[in-house]
């Protein structure tokens, strides 16, 4: 019954690895988002995306590229992991790019 | 009291006391503002959101304060409960732009 649904919630993995984290919402939203949250919960954003278009965060890396099947899906593909990308990433939706968004639980990277 | 240190400012209280955070906004052309709540281990939560055309909008046991000349927010919590334990964030945003999010205050009510 979740809104939105975050998966896995916990991800360790080894540096140089690739690795995907999935986000659903059954909202009806049509614009999704992936944030990063760091040690001091800052929360920056990576991305936004409608069926429209891709807003990216010119300071993310390209190592990080959103994937949307469909408008209820938004993954996080990161490649060639790195140490400095341990961070809790979190997806949200909203309708348009406007008003409350609707957080997932966050999922938790670690590099190692 | 409230302090500001190399981590997440912190604001502690006892129990039933009201609580006040504050945050400052960077943006003079934001046309919305929107208070958030995060627990520990769960993504953050609406709690009450204000237009810039308003300077006060009240919900339940929440008061946001609106102060463009000097680009300030405030949210107030009346009688303020364990429960209310948590980080607390304050974003704005205009027109179709994301939400840019503060750095957070962390609210520890003690029993």
């Amino acid at each position: 019954d979740t809104a939105v649904s975050q998966t896995p919630k916990y991800l360790v993995t080894q540096m140089g690895n690739d690795k995907s984290i999935k986000c659903e919402q059954n909202l009806g939203h049509d614009t999704m988002y992936w944030y990063k949250q760091d040690s001091k919960k800052f929360l920056k954003i990576m991305f936004s995306y409608n069926n429209k278009e891709l807003i990216i965060n010119e300071t993310v890396p390209n190592r990080f590229s959103p994937k949307s099947p469909d408008k209820a899906h938004l993954n996080l593909h990161i490649n060639s992991l790195e140490l400095g990308d341990s961070a809790v990433y979190f997806c949200a939706s909203s309708f348009d790019r406007g008003g409350g968004y609707t957080f997932g639980s966050g999922t938790r990277l670690t590099v190692v | 009291g409230e302090s500001v240190g190399l981590h997440l400012p912190t604001l502690s209280v006892q129990e039933g006391d009201n609580s006040i955070i504050n945050c400052a906004y960077s943006n003079s052309a934001s046309d919305y503002f929107i208070w958030y709540k995060q627990e520990s281990g769960k993504g953050p939560q609406f709690i009450i959101d204000i237009r810039s055309n308003m300077d006060k909008r009240q919900g339940q046991r929440v008061t946001v304060l609106l102060n463009k000349t000097v680009k300030h927010l405030s949210l107030q919590i009346a009688a303020t409960q364990p429960g209310d334990s948590a980080v607390y964030f304050c974003a704005e945003g205009s027109g179709y732009s994301t939400l840019t999010f503060g750095k957070g205050t962390m609210l520890l009510v003690s029993p």
